[in-house]
């Protein structure tokens, strides 16, 4: 069974600092999707970033960036500039290429933004 | 974008009743829906899988008599908790995806409270 691990439960970051959180995950598939999930405090679940696993360039959002090490099953979330906004828990998430196959959260992690 | 409407944003209920969380897809034919329960400060968990016309795929431990899901059709999908009880106090949330489709589109939550 897939898992996905995110060791960090709360994270801080000074404004228009940069953060990384981290993210590791187990699977015996080769094709898949890593996405970040990010839930502010009115608790509506927003995509930040996703990334498809045959594909060797990081995402980037605006932002946000990842690091994908396929071969170490790591996917970390680079915050650049963080702004108050960024504050909430990041959730990281895996699902198989199968169409409508379910996703697999990692416990979260909470960041906060400090002014 | 893709939205999913869900309702109520609140609910709170006597003990012994019943009470329905609608979840509709407003732009797009949401071929598989997915509910999850979520407490404060922890992960989503997966309460089960629905997928249109088709009888929903409930988690290990989740008790389909006690959460009743129906899909029938390919824009909504609801969640029934049956002769709820304090312990069913928590917030769920549902999303959607279409066939083929990446990336999967969250409801807005419901706050259920049992008393």
């Amino acid at each position: 069974a897939q898992t996905v691990t995110q060791s960090q439960p709360e994270m801080s970051v000074q404004e228009a600092e940069t953060v990384t959180l981290s993210c590791t995950y187990d699977t015996s598939e080769s094709d898949y999707y890593l996405f970040w999930y990010k839930q502010p405090p009115s608790r509506q679940m927003i995509l930040v970033i996703r990334q498809e696993a045959y594909k060797q360039q990081n995402a980037t959002e605006n932002r946000f960036s990842v690091n994908f090490q396929k071969a170490a099953k790591s996917f970390s979330l680079k915050i650049s500039d963080s702004q108050l906004g960024d504050a909430a828990m990041y959730f990281c998430a895996y699902r198989r290429k199968t169409s409508g196959s379910r996703l697999t959260f990692g416990e979260g992690t909470q960041l906060t933004v400090n002014p | 974008g893709a939205v999913v409407s869900q309702h109520p944003s609140r609910v709170i209920c006597k003990s012994g009743t019943s009470v329905k969380i609608e979840c509709r897809s407003l732009d797009f034919q949401a071929t598989t829906m997915f509910w999850y329960r979520q407490f404060p400060k922890q992960s989503l968990m997966l309460m089960a899988t629905s997928n249109e016309g088709s009888k929903a795929t409930y988690e290990q431990g989740v008790e389909k008599d006690k959460f009743l899901i129906n899909h029938a059709s390919l824009t909504l999908s609801t969640l029934t908790v049956t002769s709820a009880h304090p312990e069913d106090s928590s917030f769920y949330i549902c999303s959607a995806t279409a066939q083929g489709a990446f990336g999967y589109t969250f409801g807005s939550g419901t706050r259920l409270t049992v008393v």
